[in-house]
């Protein structure tokens, strides 16, 4: 089982421009979730999809953040446009019932200048 | 809505020394509890899990976490701090059915000293 894999591990932009984090969950695993980890605020969830619906965006910051679920094998979260304070580690993480946790990427170090 | 506490940001311990690490949660039911690793520039990781049944649950690397209704809390123990436990844990809380998300606390950080 190769995990939950995120891209890019790594990410540098310029504030205003355009980024897309990817995601691939588990195979099999039907609920996904997107966190934002730093060191102010901690690890906080944005959204979270089950069967590729999404159930819950209220921890999406701003209209600038939105994420897709177009198929069981793949997510994206996209900022647009970006800003210096978006800079964090955005996890991706997946589950499958009746199991209770959720399994984590490595996650996508963001940095925007 | 769920929230979770972890008291104390950072914790040092001696090698060999108890590790306490306490979390309180916050639930209008009757919740499940996790406990997770995260160690450098890597995700997290599963230590152990309380959905029901025994409140004493034991995780990987010697780790044990005892869920009381009472006090709201999920502390997490080890009797004997390795060098190797050095990392920064998570206390989080989940509605109690699968396929809800996850809320976590802010995390604690476990310095071991030799």
């Amino acid at each position: 089982d190769a995990g939950v894999i995120q891209s890019p591990r790594h990410e540098v932009t310029e504030m205003g421009q355009e980024v897309t984090l990817r995601c691939k969950p588990i195979s099999g695993h039907n609920s996904l979730f997107w966190y934002r980890q730093t060191m102010m605020r901690g690890l906080e969830l944005l959204i979270y999809f089950n069967n590729n619906v999404p159930i819950d965006d209220s921890g999406m910051p701003e209209d600038r953040f939105s994420a897709k679920m177009p198929n069981a094998s793949f997510s994206t979260l996209k900022i647009q446009p970006s800003e210096p304070r978006d800079s964090a580690v955005y996890f991706c993480a997946s589950g499958r019932p009746p199991t209770t946790e959720a399994f984590f990427g490595q996650g996508t170090r963001l940095t925007v200048v | 809505a769920q929230s979770v506490t972890q008291l104390g940001s950072h914790v040092s311990v001696s090698e060999g020394a108890l590790v306490l690490l306490r979390c309180n949660y916050s639930s209008s039911v009757p919740p499940y509890l996790f406990w997770y690793v995260q160690y450098p520039n890597q995700g997290l990781q599963l230590l152990l899990k309380y959905t029901t049944g025994a409140t004493l649950v034991k995780g990987i690397n010697g780790f044990e976490a005892e869920f009381k209704k009472s006090e709201t809390s999920f502390h997490l123990t080890k009797p004997s701090a390795h060098m190797s436990d050095a990392a920064e844990y998570f206390c989080a809380v989940s509605d109690n059915q699968a396929g809800t998300a996850l809320i976590f606390g802010k995390g604690t950080t476990l310095s071991v000293s030799s």
